[in-house]
């Protein structure tokens, strides 16, 4: 069965330090997610992605993140400068935008950011 | 504005007994509503949704969901627990059933004793 891939599955960086994380959506979906979980805290959503440019993004998602998909498969998170409070458990996500009413969003496994 | 709150954020059973996860939602629009499960260290599964079709809505591993517009409720059962059920479930809220974002609950930790 597809499925959405992410890596790495763990990332440790220093505070201050540019950060990507990628993931690879199933191959035929149009939709592209990126949602985090901050230990103990809710699942929330940072940024969606359609037609190769943003369609939502919440408050979370200021001038230090971005997005982007580079080629056919992969489709990444940067977090330019990461501060101690970025670490967390981010997914990506994706949908193939077939049906407003029946889409699905199939999530990967996650990466989780340790900012020291 | 949407939002899901989810009753109980540890859930202990019996094996064998029933699974009553509880989830109550706020939508200003008919919403589409979605039980995900996360076994440790794995990604979001869905585990069924709710996209204005039938009301009781069958998901994968013997689980069901109800919604009652009414009660603006969508809880999460299972007749019979089995020990490989025990993981974190997540209610969610969409005004979509998957182009716009996905509002989670805080999560509910099902533990099942044997």
């Amino acid at each position: 069965e597809p499925e959405v891939t992410q890596t790495p599955s763990h990332q440790v960086t220093q505070m201050g330090q540019e950060v990507i994380l990628r993931c690879v959506p199933i191959s035929n979906h149009l939709y592209f997610y990126w949602y985090r979980q901050i230990l103990g805290q809710k699942v929330e959503f940072l940024v969606s992605f359609y037609n190769n440019e943003i369609s939502e993004k919440s408050e979370i998602f200021d001038d230090q993140f971005s997005v982007e998909r580079p080629d056919g498969s992969n489709f990444t998170l940067k977090i330019r400068s990461t501060k101690l409070e970025d670490s967390a458990m981010y997914f990506c996500a994706s949908s193939d935008g077939t049906s407003r009413r029946t889409d699905t969003q199939y999530f990967g496994p996650g990466t989780r950011l340790t900012v020291l | 504005a949407q939002s899901v709150t989810q009753l109980g954020s540890h859930v202990s059973v019996s094996e064998g007994a029933l699974v009553l996860l509880r989830c109550n939602y706020s939508s200003s629009v008919p919403p589409y509503l979605f039980w995900y499960v996360q076994y440790p260290n794995q990604g979001l599964q869905l585990l069924l949704k709710y996209t204005s079709a039938a009301t009781l809505v069958k998901g994968i591993n013997g689980f069901e969901a109800e919604f009652k517009k009414s009660e603006t409720s969508f809880h999460l059962t299972k007749p019979s627990a089995h020990m490989s059920d025990a993981a974190e479930y997540f209610c969610a809220v969409s005004s979509s059933g998957g182009y716009q974002k996905v509002t989670f609950g805080i999560g509910t930790k099902l533990q099942v004793i044997p």
